[in-house]
Order: C-alpha cells, then structure tokens, then sequence
C-alpha cells in the first residue's frame, strides 16, 4: 500500500534536547511538508520542500530544522531553541506540480514535554 | 498573506439532513481550494480539491464549490450519516510551492 509513515507516534523531549520526527513516503512523491497543529487550530507550514537536497522555511520554522537526502524521507529535528514544542505534528506529500495535486498525510507524531 | 476562515467551529446535525460547511478566503488570487477531514488523532484525508479555474468539484455524496470573486468556498455533503463526524479543514493554495493555508476547521457531529 503506498502512503506516508510517520514514526513514532508519541515523542518524549526533556528539556534542552533536539529530538528527530521520521517521514517516509513511498508514492514516488516529489514535494513534503511538515505541519504543526496546536488544539483547537488549523495546521501552520514549518518546513517544504520540492526536489532532493533543497527545502525552503515555512511561516514557522524558527527552533526547526530538515533534511532531505532523499526523495522518500524528510525528517524534522525539533531543537532545543523550540521553546514551546508540544503539538501535533503531519508531514506531508504531493506530486511533480505541488499546487495542483491535493496533499497526501500521515498519521502524525504527537510530541510532549517531560 | 492568505487568510483562511472557517465558521461556526463546531455543528452538530441529525442523521439523513445536508451538511453545508463554509470556508472564506481573503486573497481571491488563488492557486486551488482543498478540502480535508480529520478523525480524531489522525492526519488528514484529502476529499476534494477546487482548481482556480474551476468552480465545482463533485465525489459522490460531496461536492465543494469555488467563488473566488466572495472569497468562498462551500462543502456540501448530502444525506449525513454518523460516519461523517469529523472535523473538516479547508486549505487555499496561495502559490506554485504547494503551500497551504489552513482554517482552524468545522467539528462536525452527526447524530443518529
């Protein structure tokens, strides 16, 4: 089955420590993206990226940092300079064009605070 | 920057009647419109994407319509049934990146 997993489920940061987020695609997918979701609001565009070895800020990228070696993961470091990192965290994909091919999500890594 | 809002946050319905959702949009020169449900604890499913050339999009018991002149868009879905709770999102394509702009989203309940 093709789609986008996204590991683990539940993340633990204590304070001061980076920790990574996986995204894997298998749908031959060019363009991901990472959103953070917070209670009760729509989803805020972190980090995008169309090709390999290329990605561009989203509108909150500040405490964030990706990679993307290669085409079928894009992962999400959430450093330690991410003072308020508790949320729902998505990672998405979607075709060649980006804009004009609906986006396609994973089940999400929810990420606390010890 | 585009803005994307979605009222009321949260409608309950009786089985069997229509739903009819709304998303408003301030920059009318936009890319596409989507639109996407949320189980709780999940990620996002993809229902139906307008192209700005377009002004509907038709899937079975939904269809979402586009006008870009009010700055709207609206998901009807037909006959509900209590499988069709979910919180539903709305997303403008604001450029040729893909990027989106989410509205915080309708928590819809259907009641048997």
């Amino acid at each position: 089955d093709g789609g986008i997993t996204q590991s683990p489920k539940y993340l633990f940061r204590k304070e001061g420590q980076n920790v990574t987020l996986s995204c894997e695609q298998n749908l031959n997918h060019d363009a991901m993206y990472w959103y953070r979701q917070d209670p009760g609001q729509g989803l805020r565009l972190i980090y995008y990226s169309q090709i390999v070895n290329d990605f561009q800020k989203g509108d909150i990228a500040e405490g964030y940092s990706v990679s993307r070696e290669k085409k079928e993961s894009f992962p999400l470091t959430v450093t330690s300079a991410q003072k308020n990192p508790t949320a729902f965290y998505l990672c998405a994909s979607s075709g060649y064009t980006g804009f004009n091919q609906p986006q396609h999500f994973g089940d999400g890594t929810r990420l606390s605070i010890l | 920057k585009q803005e994307v809002t979605q009222i009321p946050a949260a409608l309950s319905v009786p089985e069997g009647e229509n739903l009819v959702l709304n998303c408003s949009f301030t920059d009318s020169a936009i890319y596409n419109l989507q639109w996407f449900r949320q189980d709780p604890g999940k990620g996002l499913t993809s229902l139906l994407l307008i192209q700005s050339s377009q002004r509907e999009q038709t899937s079975g018991r939904l269809n979402a319509s586009l006008d870009k002149s009010s700055g709207r868009s609206t998901l009807y879905i037909a006959a509900s049934q209590p499988g069709d709770s979910a919180t539903y999102l709305c997303a403008g394509g604001a450029d040729s990146w893909g990027k989106l702009q989410f509205g915080a989203g309708t928590q819809v309940v259907v009641t048997p």
